[in-house]
């Protein structure tokens, strides 16, 4: 399998604080994304980075690459109630498109 | 407005039925996918197609089989349902061709098997 893994699987903050998520894989992409999803709702995604590209910003979204170590992070700035939900990064292939998601982080932002 | 509409929300099989479920694109994209999610699994590729007629396996293709004849529409089929495969399943398509991109995601359908 070429599932990776996300760290943490679960994490709770206040409202205001910095939200961080880990991302590793296991093996050469072509693309990392990550990807939104409300309970019980469909995925959205937020933010692509290339293989050839080291950071990337949306918003208050912060996306980092490290080919070398195969691993990336998303950074939520300044959290709200509303950032609350489980975020899965995505591993993509130049094999037609492959798209390979890790478990996911659910994160709970307090009020 | 981007659009993946799967044909159920929520299906209820017996053991042994053959299921069907559909999904139907309206964005023209070329690569399409199934995945199922379980608790603490995340999603998990159970196959996928870049063009019409070609398909790949994913990570858990056994008990499964696919079928594209259309370019919008990606069907999954379970031969023999088992009470192994309740879960909930998701259909995506996606952009940029052998490179892949952004993937957009239908809302679901939890299918139990009984």
């Amino acid at each position: 399998s070429q599932q990776g893994e996300e760290d943490p699987q679960a994490l709770s903050i206040q409202e205001g604080e910095n939200a961080t998520m880990n991302c590793s894989y296991k093996t050469s992409i072509n693309n990392l994304q990550w990807y939104r999803q409300n309970s019980g709702r469909g995925l959205v995604h937020l933010i692509l980075i290339r293989s050839n590209e080291r950071e990337k910003h949306s918003g208050r979204l912060r996306v980092t690459l490290d080919t070398s170590k195969k691993s990336s992070s998303l950074l939520i700035t300044a959290s709200r109630a509303a950032d609350t939900a489980s975020y899965f990064c995505a591993t993509g292939y130049n094999q037609g498109g492959k798209l390979i998601f890790g478990q996911g982080t659910e994160l709970s932002v307090k009020p | 407005d981007v659009k993946v509409t799967q044909s159920s929300r929520y299906l209820v099989k017996r053991t042994g039925e053959k299921v069907f479920l559909e999904c139907v694109q309206d964005m023209d994209h070329e690569n399409m996918f199934w995945y199922r999610q379980d608790p603490g699994l995340g999603l998990r590729l159970i196959y996928f197609s870049y063009d019409v007629k070609m398909k790949e396996k994913g990570d858990i293709p056994e008990g499964y089989s696919v079928s594209r004849e259309k370019k919008e529409r990606f069907s999954l089929i379970l031969e023999s349902a088992s009470t192994n495969q309740t879960s909930m399943y998701l259909c995506a398509s996606s952009t940029g061709g052998g490179a892949g991109g952004e993937a957009f995601f239908g809302q679901g359908t939890r299918l139990t098997v009984v």
